[in-house]
């Protein structure tokens, strides 16, 4: 069964700084990896969304990698702002069994960026 | 686009009453899912439907939810009788290729 877990759960930095969100999950066969956001009280929001031979996507300040033979993803974030506060999750979606639908979630990390 | 739309927001009931939770995905996808996030599971996928017909809903978690699609563009997850451990937030989503839409949710207080 894939477990996927995101580290820190929480992470407070000052404004400007630039930082790393980790993200490991069980099961190396995998079809792709996606980075969401989630505001409070609403929806996720798709960031970023790396396919199991890829090794690396950005959209502008941020950059995610995937390194499936070790199972770790990061998501990068450069010169942080307070609107990026949210809570960011991983999420991999299985790559067998016709299963090419099924994410499955981290528990995410809370982001607060102070002004 | 309005995105993929629930109803209500918010709802609050009592144990044993029925609830219904709407979904309106996005026009022209044809995948839509339900989730359910807690504290404690975090989000975890309840049922998975492909073109109006239900796939996989080994997330189920009793017989007292049940999920139907009746067209392309409305869904709706029933629990009946509700109990306390159902309060959680219930998400729809939609997907157009790799990419899932989540719709605002509905955050439900069974008491």
């Amino acid at each position: 069964k894939q477990e996927v877990t995101q580290i820190p759960a929480a992470l407070s930095v000052p404004e400007g700084e630039n930082l790393v969100l980790n993200c490991s999950f069980t099961d190396s066969a995998i079809y792709n990896l996606q980075w969401f956001r989630q505001d409070p009280g609403k929806g996720l929001t798709s960031l970023l969304l790396i396919q199991s031979s890829q090794r690396e996507q950005t959209s502008g300040r941020l950059n995610a990698s995937l390194d499936k033979s070790s199972g770790r993803s990061t998501l990068y974030i450069a010169a942080s702002q307070p609107g990026d506060s949210a809570t960011y999750l991983c999420a991999v979606m299985r790559g067998s069994g016709g299963s090419n639908y099924k994410l499955t979630f981290g528990k995410g990390t809370l982001l607060t960026v102070n002004p | 686009d309005a995105g993929v739309i629930q109803s209500p927001r918010h709802e609050v009931t009592e144990m044993g009453q029925e609830v219904t939770l709407r979904c309106k995905p996005i026009s022209g996808h044809n995948s839509l899912f339900w989730y359910r996030q807690t504290m404690m599971r975090g989000l975890e996928l309840l049922i998975y439907f492909n073109n109006n017909v239900p796939i996989d809903d080994s997330g189920m978690p009793e017989d007292r939810f049940s999920a139907k699609m009746p067209n392309a563009s409305f869904s709706t997850l029933k629990i009946q009788p509700s109990e306390p451990r159902d309060s959680a937030v219930y998400f729809c989503a939609s997907r157009r290729l790799d990419t899932q839409y989540f719709g605002p949710g509905t955050r439900l207080t069974v008491l």
